[in-house]
Order: C-alpha cells, then sequence, then structure tokens
C-alpha cells in the first residue's frame, strides 16, 4: 500500500505554545489529506480536510484558527495546534487519499500530543 | 461528528476461532473501508470494497459491502494472536462533495491462545 509518514510521532509541550505536525505522502502525490483526533479507547473523529491548494475544510466544532491546516505541496500538510491547553493533548492522525475521490485512504503512524 | 455504528463493541475469541463484525449506518456510502490499529499506531487498511454487493477477501479476511449500501461486515477466519487490536469500518459520505470517511465505533478483538 501507499506510505504516509507522520511527524513527530510524539510531542510535548508547555501550555501556550504552538506545535506543528508533519504529514506527508512518501511514494504518491496527495491532493487531499484529512487530519483526524482520536481518544483513548474511541474511535477517529475527522477534524478538517485537506486540499493542496485551497484552504482546509472544518468540521462542525472544530476552531480553524485552533487547529491550523496547511496543504502546500501534494506530499505534504501540516497541522499547527496554537496556543496549546492540555485538553489538546491527544492522539492526532492524518491521512493521504491516494487518487480520485472514490478510492482508498492510508494513514501516517498518528502523533501524540501531551500539553502540559 | 457522524459514526457508523459497528458491532460487537468488543470480543474475547478462541485462538482458531472465525470472528465477524458489522457496520450499520443510516446513510448510504460509496465506499466502504475496513482498518485494523494498534495501540498507538495508525489504522492500517485490511480492505477496501466499492460496489454493493462486493465480497473482497485478503487473506484470512473477507469483507462485503452491503446490497443496501448502508452496512458491511468482516469476517476474520481461523483467529490468532496478532489478529488482537481495533478494527474499524469506514464508509466515505460525499456529503458537500468533500468525499470524506466516515468511521465507526470500532470493534476490540482479544484472541486467547
Amino acid at each position: 500500500g501507499a506510505v504516509v509518514s507522520q511527524h513527530p510521532s510524539w510531542v510535548i509541550c508547555k501550555s501556550g505554545t504552538s506545535v506543528k505536525i508533519e504529514c506527508r505522502s512518501l511514494d504518491f502525490q496527495a491532493t487531499t489529506m484529512f487530519w483526524y483526533r482520536q481518544f483513548p479507547k474511541q474511535s477517529l473523529m475527522l477534524m478538517a480536510t485537506s486540499n493542496e491548494g485551497s484552504k482546509a475544510t472544518y468540521e462542525q466544532g472544530v476552531e480553524k484558527d485552533k487547529f491550523l491546516i496547511n496543504h502546500a505541496s501534494l506530499t505534504l500538510s501540516t497541522l499547527t495546534v496554537t496556543s496549546a491547553h492540555p485538553e489538546d493533548s491527544s492522539f492526532y492522525i492524518c491521512s493521504a487519499r491516494v487518487g480520485p475521490s472514490w478510492t482508498e485512504a492510508f494513514f501516517g503512524q498518528g502523533t501524540r500530543l501531551t500539553v502540559v | 461528528g457522524q459514526q457508523l455504528n459497528q458491532s460487537p463493541q468488543s470480543m474475547f475469541i478462541q485462538e482458531g476461532e472465525d470472528v465477524s463484525m458489522n457496520c450499520t449506518s443510516s446513510s448510504i456510502f460509496n465506499t466502504w473501508l475496513w482498518y485494523k490499529q494498534d495501540p498507538g499506531e495508525g489504522p492500517v487498511l485490511l480492505i477496501a470494497l466499492y460496489k454493493a454487493g462486493e465480497l473482497t477477501s485478503n487473506g484470512r479476511l473477507t469483507a462485503q459491502f452491503g446490497i443496501t449500501r448502508k452496512d458491511s461486515f468482516l469476517n476474520i477466519s481461523a483467529s490468532i494472536p496478532s489478529d488482537v487490536g481495533i478494527y474499524f469500518c469506514a464508509g466515505q459520505s460525499t456529503t458537500s462533495g468533500t468525499y470524506k470517511y466516515i468511521f465507526g465505533t470500532g470493534t476490540r478483538l482479544k484472541v486467547l491462545a
């Protein structure tokens, strides 16, 4: 399958600082990437859909000024958690779609964010 | 956010047994995907389904796209200890033309050796 790499795998930051998470498609070009958040023992909740060259589409209830998404190239999307607070601590996962809109998506390995 | 109903929520089985889980929705989907997630990792794609009625296998795994396009099931035959993990279904929604994926609530599988 297609390879999606997410970096970092884990990060600890102080409350009030910002953290950037990268999502890269290594062996294919991804016009669309997705960002999810997952709480312990729960399912994946879609935060936003990231389209190369255009603004991300955020799900209802997700603060776009809090979670900045940039998809500047066909192989890279970034999620920046701004002014992080302890309640932002979570597992963040990205996925990238391999082709047309109806095709499957592959996931990165996830980023464990802990805000202290 | 919207989620699909997945059952069972969890299951303990003996090694060698067959496993069946399903996913239902009130909405029609055009694509069904099944993923497995290990602790602390991202989900790994197991099977992708694109047509109503489609039955697809991947080794010991078999999945079907329901005729109504509102459900899907996954079977695992002759389970082994490494099958342990959380299995998620995902349906692709075309709401607002974004073609996003909606995830099920997950089935936590534990295999007893």
